[in-house]
């Protein structure tokens, strides 16, 4: 595998359903990044992971849940969601100095539904 | 604060014509710019990047970008663009020393015969 690994590609659940939302990184980064990509909005950072510590968070409900156990791998786990969290889910990584971040290279993404 | 105005929602262009399709950003302090593309139920695909150096940047797929510092712009040009290019296009701004990007709106470029 390269670059950036999403899984599932789509995801369809219940509003009472849980399920999380996997991300694997393969470019020895040390930071990593979820977005929603809603239709007809801007791109929305969701969590930002540098060195495996959460640095940022704006302001997502709780139902959305971050995890990153390891430099390589984010999670995001969702449980009771509302329609309007349907969207495309992308992750992404980047490395991080003392310059700031780089590029960052993204995954395909998750398409998610909630019905 | 830092942001990134991209003016065109879309941009209409026949194939093998030029197009431009500008960036505008707003920051007090030196940054790094960036041009994704990204194509239909796919994840963004880094076009080019301006860290410092040469203003005009060159990227894949024959896309070049030219970082304007005294009209805070960043526009993305190609002289001769494929059906294939047919996508969103979106530019980004971060600031120097800080970890994340702030994106404009996108661009949906929509070439035809």
């Amino acid at each position: 595998e390269t670059g950036v690994t999403q899984t599932p590609r789509h995801l369809v659940m219940g509003m009472t359903n849980k399920k999380s939302l996997k991300c694997e990184q393969h470019l020895g980064h040390n930071a990593m990044y979820w977005y929603k990509q809603s239709a007809k909005k801007p791109l929305e950072l969701m969590f930002v992971y540098s060195l495996e510590e959460r640095v940022e968070n704006n302001s997502v409900p709780s139902r959305f849940s971050p995890e990153c156990p390891n430099s390589s791998h984010l999670f995001l786990h969702l449980h009771t969601l509302q329609p309007e969290d349907s969207a495309l889910y992308l992750c992404a990584s980047s490395q991080v100095g003392l310059a700031g971040a780089y590029e960052q290279y993204f995954g395909p993404g998750t398409r998610l539904t909630v019905t | 604060a830092q942001s990134v105005t991209q003016l065109d929602s879309q941009v209409p262009v026949f194939e093998e014509a030029p197009v431009e399709l500008r960036c505008n950003y707003s920051s007090s302090v030196s940054v790094y710019l960036f041009w994704y593309v990204q194509y239909p139920n796919q994840g963004l695909q880094l076009l080019l990047k301006y860290l410092s150096g040469s203003t005009l940047v060159k990227g894949i797929n024959g896309f070049e970008a030219e970082f304007n510092k005294s009209q805070t712009s960043f526009h993305l040009r190609k002289p001769s663009v494929h059906i294939s290019d047919t996508a969103e296009y979106f530019c980004a701004v971060t600031e120097k020393g800080f970890q994340k990007l702030v994106f404009g709106t996108g661009t949906r470029l929509l070439v035809s015969p």
